[in-house]
C-alpha cells in the first residue's frame, strides 16, 4: 500500500543526545515536511524539502536537522541544541504545488 | 500576527446534527489554499477538505462542506450528520505562496478545535 511510514511511534531519550526520527514515503512525491506539535497547539514546521539534496529552514529550525539524499526518505535528527525536543512530531509528503499534503502517522518523542 | 485563527477550543454537538467550525485567516497573498485535517488521538492527520482562493464553488466532500467567505476571510468548516467517530481535533490550514519559488507549498496551522459528538 502507498503511504507514509515513520518509526518509531514511541521514543525516548536521555537529554544530551541526538535522536533521529524516520519518515518513508512510497508515494512518489517530490516534497517532503517535518512538523512539530505541542500539547493544545497547531503544527509548525521545521524543515522540508522540494527535492532531492535539496531542504529549506521552516519556522523553528533551530536545534533540528535533515538530509534529503533518496525521494523515499527525509530523516529528521534532534539535536542537543534543541533546548525542549519533547513533542510529537510529523512528516508528510505531497506534490511541490499541489492542493495537498500527506501525512504519517507520527512519532512521539521524550527526552528524559 | 496570527494567520490562521480558530476561536474555538472546544465544540459539542449530538449525534446526528450539524456543526460549523470556524476558521479565520489573514493573507495578502491573492493565491492561496485552505485545508481541513482531521486528527483522532491516534495523532494522525486526515485530509477532509480543500478550497482554493479562486474556487467559485464553496468544496464539498460528502458529509464535509466549506463555507468560504473570502471578503470575510473566513473558511468554517460544516459537518452534517455528525457521528461519533467525528470526535477528534479539527485544524484549518493554509497554504500561501512560498517567497523564493512563488509555488504555494507550505502550510500554516490553526490551534485546532476538540469536537465532542455526543448521544
Amino acid at each position: 500500500d502507498g503511504g507514509i511510514t515513520q518509526s518509531p511511534k514511541y521514543l525516548f531519550r536521555k537529554e544530551g543526545q541526538n535522536v533521529t526520527l524516520s519518515c518513508e514515503q512510497n508515494l512518489n512525491h517530490d516534497a517532503m515536511y517535518w512538523y512539530r506539535q505541542d500539547p493544545g497547539q497547531g503544527l509548525r514546521l521545521i524543515y522540508y524539502s522540494q527535492i532531492v539534496n535539496d531542504f529549506q529552514k521552516g519556522d523553528i529550525a533551530e536545534g533540528y536537522s535533515v538530509s534529503r539524499e533518496k525521494k523515499e526518505s527525509f530523516p529528521l535528527t534532534v539535536t542537543s541544541a534543541q533546548k525542549n525536543p519533547t513533542a510529537f512530531y510529523l512528516c508528510a509528503s505531497g506534490v511541490w504545488g499541489g492542493s495537498e499534503q500527506f501525512f504519517g502517522p507520527g512519532t512521539r518523542l521524550t527526552v528524559l | 500576527a496570527q494567520k490562521i485563527t480558530q476561536t474555538q477550543p472546544g465544540m459539542f454537538v449530538q449525534e446526528k446534527e450539524a456543526v460549523t467550525l470556524d476558521c479565520t485567516y489573514d493573507t495578502s497573498d491573492p493565491s492561496y489554499g485552505l485545508f481541513w485535517y482531521k486528527q483522532p488521538s491516534s495523532g494522525e492527520m486526515i485530509f477532509l477538505i480543500y478550497q482554493g482562493s479562486y474556487d467559485q464553488q464553496n468544496a464539498t466532500e460528502g458529509r464535509y462542506s466549506l463555507n468560504f467567505q473570502k471578503a470575510r476571510k473566513s473558511a468554517n468548516l460544516v459537518i452534517s450528520a455528525s457521528q461519533l467517530g467525528d470526535s477528534a481535533m479539527y485544524f484549518c490550514a493554509m497554504r500561501e505562496a512560498t517567497p523564493n519559488t512563488g509555488t504555494a507549498s507550505k502550510l500554516t496551522f490553526g490551534t485546532g478545535t476538540r469536537l465532542q459528538v455526543t448521544l
